[in-house]
């Protein structure tokens, strides 16, 4: 069974740094795209941008270019979105994802919801 | 970026009607569009990818046509648990960007 198992609530203060984590298990981690999903509260989904475990290869949404990492650890199966500054903007709740063949997103992980205020 | 608009973006709806979200990109996607629900609290669902193929677990009254840049999202028999957020989202071309979403709501 596919399993995406996202790292637990987060409460942070501005300008500190986070890393989210995403444990794959059920399927070859390194040969599907994982892409993060930022939701905002109240609003619609965002793509961020996406990583392929087995050569590490990312592609980052302009929008999220610089803002964020997305980084893989194919040793323990785990996909990674990291801040080094938060903003109260980066408030929100954010999801991993898995691609099928690039072509559709075909399983979701819980979500993690991180909260950035003073 | 590839835009991608839905619409409409709220819509009021019976149990047994049959409703159609639209989804329009700013340029032709081929048929990489896929469509989720969405459910308050919880993560997407998959529905519907590249265009018209219905995932496995899907109940049928959803179906998905379109190709290009005009897509459409129907469902023949609104059910109970069919209000939800509806999101289109292209993966033609690197951002795989989403629609804004439509909330269809019970009348």
């Amino acid at each position: 069974e596919v399993q995406l198992v996202q790292s637990g609530v987060e409460v942070k203060k501005p300008g500190e740094s986070l890393k989210i984590s995403c444990k794959a298990s059920g399927y070859s981690f390194t040969n599907y795209w994982i892409g993060w999903v930022r939701q905002m509260p109240g609003k619609g989904l965002e793509w961020m941008g996406m990583i392929y475990p087995g050569d590490s290869d990312t592609k980052y949404s302009p929008s999220f270019q610089g803002q964020v990492t997305i980084s893989a650890d194919k040793s323990i199966s785990t996909a990674y979105l990291q801040w080094s500054g938060l903003m109260a903007s980066d408030t929100g709740m954010f999801y991993c994802a898995r691609l099928y063949s690039n072509s559709f997103i075909d399983f979701w992980g819980q979500g993690t919801l991180v909260t950035v205020s003073s | 970026d590839i835009q991608l608009t839905q619409s409409p973006s709220f819509l009021s709806a019976s149990v047994g009607d049959r409703v159609t979200i639209s989804c329009r990109a700013s340029q032709g996607i081929r048929s990489y569009l896929a469509w989720y629900q969405q459910k308050p609290g919880k993560a997407p669902n998959l529905l519907i990818y590249t265009a018209s193929s219905l995932q496995s677990g899907v109940p049928s009254r959803f179906s998905g046509s379109g190709s290009g840049t005009e897509f459409t999202l129907t469902i023949s028999s609104l059910q109970p648990e069919d209000f939800a957020t509806y999101y289109c989202q292209q993966l033609d071309s690197h951002p795989y960007t989403f629609g804004q979403g439509t909330n269809l709501e019970i009348k």
